[in-house]
């Protein structure tokens, strides 16, 4: 069974930085196809995709955010972890993990996600 | 990378059938076949109900079906179920590594 748990600060400073981890069960970072992406949602506001790292350490990064966000991995411990700068009160949302399988383009299951709230 | 639009909201009558469009752009929905469904209940994570525009996952009823036609995508709902009731959201993989999400649409049951 997969299961992500998404965990980090539930109140951050405007300028801070941002660090939150995934710890996955049940699949491994090492396998071919595999990945782990980090999307966001505002109270009452759509989905947002922020970044993606696959298992040969292939990244990507939402255009708008690029310069802000810092994806790794560390397979020894199965965790993932984003990073975000420079954080404003725009960026509160809740913040959560997806796994992607290597069998299709798509994600197959979802964290629960974790509030963040950017508020000095 | 502008967030996929889908309508607000929908609804339907037990039996019917009803229709989500999600529409996006060249670079991601017109591009590549690769838009998948979620559907969310309240407090849930979101599930995946389709994948790669219009395959089901395993244990996904085939009440659920998607297409697409250009920049947008369609997920029709047949049969509607009082369980239906939830919010769909679409997702396109738009190149180099890179997703986009759609707006989210509230499927309401009568």
């Amino acid at each position: 069974q997969i299961t992500l748990k998404e965990s980090g600060p539930t109140l951050v400073k405007p300028t801070q930085t941002l660090t939150l981890t995934c710890a996955f069960s049940g699949f491994s970072l090492t396998t071919g196809g595999v990945g782990v992406a980090w999307i966001r949602q505002p109270p009452g506001k759509a989905l947002e995709w922020l970044a993606v790292i696959y298992w040969n350490d292939d990244k990507g990064y939402s255009p708008s955010l690029k310069s802000r966000l810092t994806i790794s991995m560390d397979t020894s411990k199965n965790q993932v972890v984003l990073t975000m700068t420079n954080m404003d009160p725009v960026d509160t949302a809740t913040y959560s993990c997806l796994y992607r399988g290597n069998t299709r383009e798509a994600f197959d299951i979802w964290g629960q996600g974790t509030m963040v709230t950017v508020s000095s | 990378q502008s967030a996929l639009t889908q309508p607000a909201s929908v609804s339907g009558s037990p039996g019917q059938s009803i229709t989500i469009t999600c529409t996006g752009s060249s670079s991601d929905v017109g591009t590549y076949g690769l838009v998948s469904w979620y559907q969310q209940h309240p407090g849930k994570a979101p599930k995946l109900i389709i994948y790669e525009v219009n395959k089901w996952p395993s244990g996904v009823s085939n009440r659920f079906s998607g297409s697409k036609s250009g920049n947008t995508a369609s997920l029709t709902i047949s049969g509607l179920q009082a369980e239906d009731e939830a919010d769909y959201i679409c997702c396109s993989y738009a190149g180099s590594r890179t997703y986009v999400f759609g707006s989210g649409t509230k499927v309401t049951v009568l």
